[in-house]
């Protein structure tokens, strides 16, 4: 059965930096996702991405955070100058059509900030 | 076993009980609710949907009932297996999709 498959599993950044979390959708879906979720706290989405640009974003989503589609099978999440509250699991999800209903996750990333 | 709300977070029961996992959600005009089972170390995984036009929807081992006048969810499970252990959390959808914090079931063989 096709996945969504997320790199790294896990990632320790000292505060300040940027850090990459990259996630590889399932081949034929056409909408992705950011998710994230502090450790014990809900999910909380973070922005969806269709047709090469965001399509919609949370209050979360700041200039802070950027996504991109450098290629035909990554989507990536960007997160410059790195706070401790940004330490969190993030997850990738991506769907078919945008019906949230056909979203399938990944496994997440978990990002330690320090 | 049950659960009230997001202020018992956690539910254990024994295997082959009925479990009933309970969520209040906060928008009024949601039309669309899943329920979601997150794995230990993994991401949330599909369990069942629901409208807003509709009060009962039954899955393999699942039912999801709809409360629209008091704002309430429930996600039924019979049978439950050790294998249903994991954290449960609702999602209400309007224009976004927006999560509860979940409940633990933990299942005692």
């Amino acid at each position: 059965e096709p996945e969504v498959t997320q790199t790294p599993s896990h990632q320790v950044t000292q505060m300040g930096q940027e850090v990459i979390l990259r996630c590889v959708p399932i081949s034929n879906h056409l909408y992705f996702y950011w998710y994230r979720q502090i450790l014990g706290q809900k999910v909380e989405f973070l922005v969806s991405f269709y047709n090469n640009e965001i399509s919609e974003k949370s209050e979360i989503f700041d200039d802070q955070f950027s996504v991109e589609r450098p290629d035909g099978s990554n989507f990536t999440l960007k997160i410059r100058s790195t706070k401790l509250e940004d330490s969190a699991m993030y997850f990738c999800a991506s769907s078919v059509n945008s019906g949230v209903e056909t979203q399938y996750f990944g496994p997440g990333t978990r990002l330690l900030v320090l | 076993g049950e659960s009230v709300g997001l202020h018992l977070p956690t539910l254990s029961v024994q295997e082959g009980d009925n479990s009933i996992i309970n969520c209040a959600y906060s928008n009024s005009a949601s039309d669309y609710f899943i329920w979601y089972k997150q794995e230990s170390g993994k991401g949330p995984q599909f369990i069942i949907d629901i409208r807003s036009n509709m009060d009962k929807r039954q899955g393999q081992r699942v039912t999801v009932l709809l409360n629209k006048t008091v704002k309430h969810l429930s996600l039924q499970i019979a049978a439950t297996q050790p294998g249903d252990s994991a954290v449960y959390f609702c999602a209400e959808i309007k224009d976004d999709m927006r999560f509860g914090a979940g409940t633990r079931l933990t299942v005692k063989p």
